[in-house]
């Protein structure tokens, strides 16, 4: 599965634009890039997924360029409960293995 | 996720002792795994299950051990505790019968397990 990259923390305010970025360099053509979120003493939740291009939900929007070697998780005017670790992943995540490797995460935190 | 739980939420033991933790789902999914966390780190997974018959070991399976009981039971277990098994742990499970080729797995509320 192919190793991810993202910040360690970021900081942010209520009702700003928060954009995470991963690193993916040695994405396969089957991968999938897959964003989790997981708040404190709870497991992880699935935010968004995507392949190429740009997918938005009702949540988040991600950011694929064409090379698909990074992607960005956007989170339009977070609010204090969006505080939380934020997990990118990439893998073939129907095939095979079906395993998730989870890296550190970004931890967030959104101040008032 | 309600459809996942585990049981126990917390547990607190002694060193050499065996320790079981259980994990149902009420979603139907085929597949079954287990995480465990770390303070400060992402989750590593343990083991995982695509069906009653099929075991898989992870990345970190050395004095861990699994049962699938049943399509909606997967169970964990440490044959003799140590304080570095002392960890957040999760059990999460994913349905590949959907369309596509996704896979997007759902977690429960995790178990605490402190080994002294």
């Amino acid at each position: 599965l192919a190793k991810t990259t993202q910040p360690i923390s970021m900081d942010s305010y209520e009702g700003q634009e928060v954009n995470i970025t991963c690193s993916h360099n040695n994405i396969a053509t089957n991968d999938y890039i897959t964003w989790y979120q997981q708040f404190p003493s709870q497991g992880p939740r699935f935010i968004i997924q995507g392949y190429k291009t740009k997918v938005t939900n009702e949540v988040a929007s991600l950011f694929i360029p064409a090379d698909r070697k990074s992607s960005t998780l956007s989170l339009p005017r977070v609010s204090l409960s969006d505080t939380a670790v934020y997990y990118c992943l990439v893998g073939d995540m129907g095939g095979n293995t079906g395993k998730l490797i989870f890296g550190q995460g970004t931890t967030l935190q959104v101040k008032p | 996720d309600a459809d996942v739980t585990q049981t126990p939420r917390n547990r607190i033991t002694k060193t050499g002792k065996r320790i079981m933790l259980e994990c149902s789902q009420t979603k139907g999914h085929d597949r079954m795994y287990w995480y465990r966390q770390d303070p400060g780190l992402g989750l590593q997974l343990i083991y995982y299950s695509f069906d009653v018959k099929d075991i898989n070991k992870g990345e970190i399976s050395d004095g861990y051990s699994v049962s699938r009981q049943a399509q909606a039971k997967f169970s964990l277990s440490l044959e003799s505790a140590i304080p570095n098994q002392t960890a957040l742990y999760f059990c999460a499970t994913s349905d590949l019968r959907r369309l596509g080729p996704t896979d997007t797995q759902y977690f429960g509320p995790g178990t605490r397990l402190t080994v002294l």
